[in-house]
């Protein structure tokens, strides 16, 4: 079954420190993997998108991996600011043009 | 360059009624697909419209149906609505139907509240 699964499924930590979000998917077959950024009330907002070939990418402080052997990614957030609090949202894309979303982890950076 | 934009914000409504959601899609984009977010959940795909015709479907019931018009707005209508339809409604805009490849557009959402 296509699955997308995300942990944790909420994260609090101090502004300034890092954190590590995670992602791992049953997708198959597998064509690229987004993680957005959705404020509350807002859309989601894309901060990268990896393929197959791709082990790591970065925006800014937000720095994606991915290992398609083992179907996981991950999303590291460095030295964190109030604006990073959102929900993060893990998206595969299989058989070319299907999606799968993830639930998401809702992160809250505080002072 | 505009992006998403999507009407009304907020919406409440009673069981039973029927309500239009309404997205312009991004400059340049032809192809606009709705979700449905429940709170605390990811997006759920409702249907995608390409060229003003349907162009695939998730798991929702025929009470959700669609439009898109020539500039490529869209419209999502709900029918006899049910408390269960609450919920944050996004609509997507890419360029052809290979929006996960090439990256989707999301609009801000509307907020449905269904009393």
């Amino acid at each position: 079954k296509n699955q997308v699964e995300q942990s944790p499924q909420s994260l609090i930590i101090l502004e300034g420190k890092n954190c590590t979000l995670q992602c791992n998917y049953t997708v198959s077959p597998f064509s690229n993997l987004r993680w957005y950024k959705q404020d509350t009330g807002r859309g989601p907002v894309s901060l990268t998108i990896m393929t197959f070939s791709e082990n790591t990418k970065s925006n800014g402080r937000y720095t994606a991996t991915l290992d398609a052997d083992t179907k996981q990614s991950s999303l590291h957030i460095t030295a964190s600011q109030l604006s990073d609090s959102a929900s993060y949202i893990c998206v595969v894309t299989y058989n070319n043009n299907d999606m799968r979303f993830g639930a998401g982890t809702r992160l809250t950076v505080k002072p | 360059e505009t992006g998403v934009t999507q009407s009304p914000t907020h919406l409440i409504k009673t069981r039973g009624q029927q309500v239009t959601l309404r997205c312009s899609s991004q400059s340049g984009h032809n192809t606009v697909s709705w979700y449905q977010q429940a709170l605390g959940q990811g997006p759920q795909f409702i249907f995608q419209y390409y060229r003003e015709e349907e162009n695939g479907r998730g798991n929702f019931p025929p009470r959700f149906s669609g439009l898109q018009f020539p500039n490529y707005s869209s419209e999502l209508n709900v029918n006899a609505l049910e408390l269960d339809d609450s919920a944050l409604y996004l609509c997507a805009s890419s360029f052809g139907t290979e929006g996960p490849n090439y990256g989707y557009t999301f609009g801000s959402g509307t907020r449905l509240t269904v009393v």
